[in-house]
């Protein structure tokens, strides 16, 4: 119940094309949806994350759809560049949880071909 | 923004010797600090959660005596390997969350890639 499941494992798109990256989660009490970039040999970064309160959420090129009945969020970059070229994960959180324990889907490799 | 710098960022020692990891939020005071392992073209595994002044609490199958955590002050966390293995080498991440902002988003270190010959 605590697993995020992370789809697909890995992606190639052309230049300017649309990157879609989606997870499921089971355990309802999650309450925060974040979005990591990780590039190869350095930690993760905070892409852009989201309350289930919210269907949509869009910062410049990256948007985060919710779906909470189907448990399901997915991040779609738009206009998808090289640069845009690494891991990304998707991480669910209970913040209800003393521990604060973010939980991790598997990662999917992002490849944009120029 | 929030800064999280780990050091060294990376470390070749030998098997048996010690290697020490820091981790300090730069700009933020962190209670909780966690360390994660990450082997290639997998994802992140949470080691341990770092609490100040307090114990680690330690994820099931790590092993408390060969990772030594010491959470010191409300910016410091330190990841100690003890007597190293070829088996420890992977590539190790912390990260930090900011204390009473309601900010979620944690903030991680950059990495270290530990190498035991």
């Amino acid at each position: 119940q605590q697993q995020v499941k992370q789809s697909p494992q890995s992606l190639i798109v052309q230049k300017g094309g649309i990157s879609i990256i989606n997870c499921a989660y089971e355990n309802t009490a999650f309450d925060y949806f974040p979005w990591y970039q990780q590039f190869p040999g350095k930690g993760p970064a905070l892409l852009i994350a989201i309350r289930p309160d919210v269907s949509e959420k869009k910062e410049g090129r990256f948007t985060i759809s919710f779906n909470k009945s189907a448990k399901q969020f997915s991040l779609h970059i738009m206009d998808s560049q090289p640069g845009d070229s690494a891991t990304y994960f998707c991480a669910a959180l209970q913040t209800m949880d003393s521990s604060y324990k973010l939980i991790f889907g598997s990662g999917t490799r992002l490849l944009v071909r120029p | 923004g929030a800064v999280v710098s780990q050091h060294p960022s990376w470390v070749i020692c030998k098997s048996g010797t010690s290697v020490k990891i820091e981790c300090r939020s730069l700009d933020f005071q962190a209670t909780t600090m966690f360390w994660y392992r990450q082997f290639p073209k997998q994802s992140l595994m949470l080691m341990a959660t770092s609490n100040e002044g307090s114990k680690a609490t330690y994820e099931q199958g790590v092993e408390k005596d060969k990772f030594l955590i010491n959470h010191a002050s409300l910016t410091l966390s330190t990841l100690t390997v003890t007597s190293a293995h070829p088996e420890d080498s992977s590539f190790y991440i912390c990260s930090a969350r900011e204390i009473g902002t309601g900010n979620y988003g944690y903030t991680f270190g950059s990495g270290t890639r530990l190498t035991v010959v």
